[in-house]
């Protein structure tokens, strides 16, 4: 993995309750993605970054808000978790030097919400 | 709305034999294509991006094909081996930040 962490790597929560989940990036990269996962459906985008306090929404962006103070970090914030939102929450980076485009993923966040 | 399809039902290849996936897109017109592999339990990896000037992209024992009169890419493993086996995901992208992921073929290399 190029140097992205995603904590924490699990996580099972109540419907309701606020989730965080962060990303952290030492490669210096200028582009961070938030996606989700589900069968049936694949990878899909939530939200994405590029820049410091710059973000945009993705296709499934309802429910999410996201943050970015620095370059390497990146969190996801579920305000109120429904069970709708119980996936696999991927990270990813692009932008550095070996290509603009090609994205790196993180290990992934398995989210359940009961 | 921008569609992209890949094959839903695995494919099943005897090991040596070339794979090969394809990727068809609709509704739009791609500025480059990525292709990447994911195994279980793990995030997607990068292995190709072929451009829309290009014809075919090779790395090893995989080369990638961009037709975009036909909007569709095809994915081929040669050589194939049983570790050649997981999800193959294939991206078209208009040029801006993001990219659009289709759902993925599982291919299943058969010792």
């Amino acid at each position: 993995d190029a140097g992205i962490t995603q904590s924490p790597r699990h996580k099972v929560t109540e419907t309701g309750t606020p989730v965080t989940l962060r990303c952290h990036q030492t490669e210096n990269h200028r582009y961070m993605y938030w996606y989700r996962q589900d069968p049936g459906h694949g990878l899909r985008l939530i939200h994405y970054s590029y820049g410091v306090k710059d973000t945009d929404k993705g296709e499934v962006s309802d429910g999410y808000s996201v943050s970015r103070s620095k370059t390497e970090d990146f969190l996801l914030t579920l305000e109120s978790a429904t069970s709708s939102q119980t996936s696999v929450y991927f990270c990813a980076i692009s932008g550095g030097l070996t290509g603009a485009y090609e994205q790196y993923f993180g290990p992934g966040t398995r989210l359940t919400v009961t | 709305s921008q569609k992209i399809e890949q094959n839903s039902e695995a494919l099943n290849i005897q090991e040596g034999k070339t794979a090969t996936l394809t990727c068809n897109y609709t509704n739009y017109s791609p500025a480059y294509l990525q292709w990447y592999r994911q195994d279980p339990g793990r995030g997607p990896v990068f292995l190709l991006l072929i451009r829309e000037n290009e014809k075919e992209k090779r790395k090893e024992r995989l080369k990638v094909t961009f037709d975009t009169t036909l909007k569709q890419s095809l994915f081929h493993i040669t050589a194939s081996q049983p570790a050649d086996s997981a999800t193959y995901l294939c991206a078209p992208s208009g040029g801006d930040d993001k990219i659009i992921f289709g759902k993925g073929t599982r291919l299943h290399i058969l010792p």
